[in-house]
């Protein structure tokens, strides 16, 4: 059972060079999130999905775009790299029970370690 | 900002001591959830609370949850060196169907 499975884990890009995060998940679930997490500032959501065709900014959505491909996928697109954005990205899914309006706990793939320079 | 701001910020202990961590948040929740972090790795789900529950236990974990005062703490008992990690707080805001964290308390378990 994958989970949540980030590609790639490690990417050093130069200034202004574009790349795009994926990940997938295999547990049906319909929240999906992209994090990024730099040291003792925690983990700050860019942009989550709420369900396959919608897609909400989070805290700090600048300098990103996502796509809900459909859904088991959930890409983050970096469309001129900087390198303020050098961080470690995480994707998370989560689910709503059937009847419920709440999400239960969040799955976690292993990151993205991405260096910007 | 972020909702979740836990306290303290590092922790360091001796093996078998108890470990408490506080979090805060600002507004009303459906759910605050705890993960630990080991280093360099994904996050893993510890807990869940809803904000109609006031307690709960998982093993060795123990996580209140206060609605008027808006927070939460997470009691580890008789700590292991394996519990060395960082541990995240995270809240589901009413009518916001997306996960929040602090940043995090960083627990050292010495042995």
């Amino acid at each position: 059972n994958a989970g949540v499975t980030q590609t790639p884990k490690f990417q050093v890009l130069k200034t202004g060079q574009s790349m795009t995060l994926q990940c997938a998940q295999d547990m049906n679930h319909n929240s999906m999130y992209w994090y990024r997490q730099d040291p003792g500032m925690g983990l700050r959501l860019i942009y989550y999905s709420a369900s396959e065709g919608t897609t909400d900014k989070g805290e700090v959505p600048n300098g990103y775009n996502v796509s809900r491909l459909n859904k088991r996928e959930f890409s983050l697109r970096l469309e001129s790299a900087a390198p303020s954005q050098t961080s470690v990205y995480f994707c998370a899914s989560s689910e709503v029970p059937p009847g419920g309006t709440v999400n239960t706990e969040a799955f976690f793939g292993q990151g993205t370690r991405l260096t910007v320079v | 900002s972020q909702q979740g701001e836990e306290d303290p910020q590092a922790l360091s202990i001796q093996e078998g001591e108890n470990a408490t961590m506080n979090c805060s948040y600002k507004t009303s929740i459906n759910n605050l959830q705890w993960y630990r972090q080991n280093s360099g790795r994904g996050l893993v789900h510890l807990i869940l609370i809803r904000s109609n529950e006031r307690e709960k236990h998982s093993g060795r974990l123990r996580v209140t949850l206060d609605t008027s005062k808006k927070s939460s703490s997470l009691l580890i008992t008789a700590s292991r060196a394996a519990d060395t990690a960082s541990y995240f707080c995270a809240t589901e805001a009413q009518g916001a169907q997306k996960l929040v964290f602090g940043q995090g308390t960083r627990l050292t378990i010495n042995p």
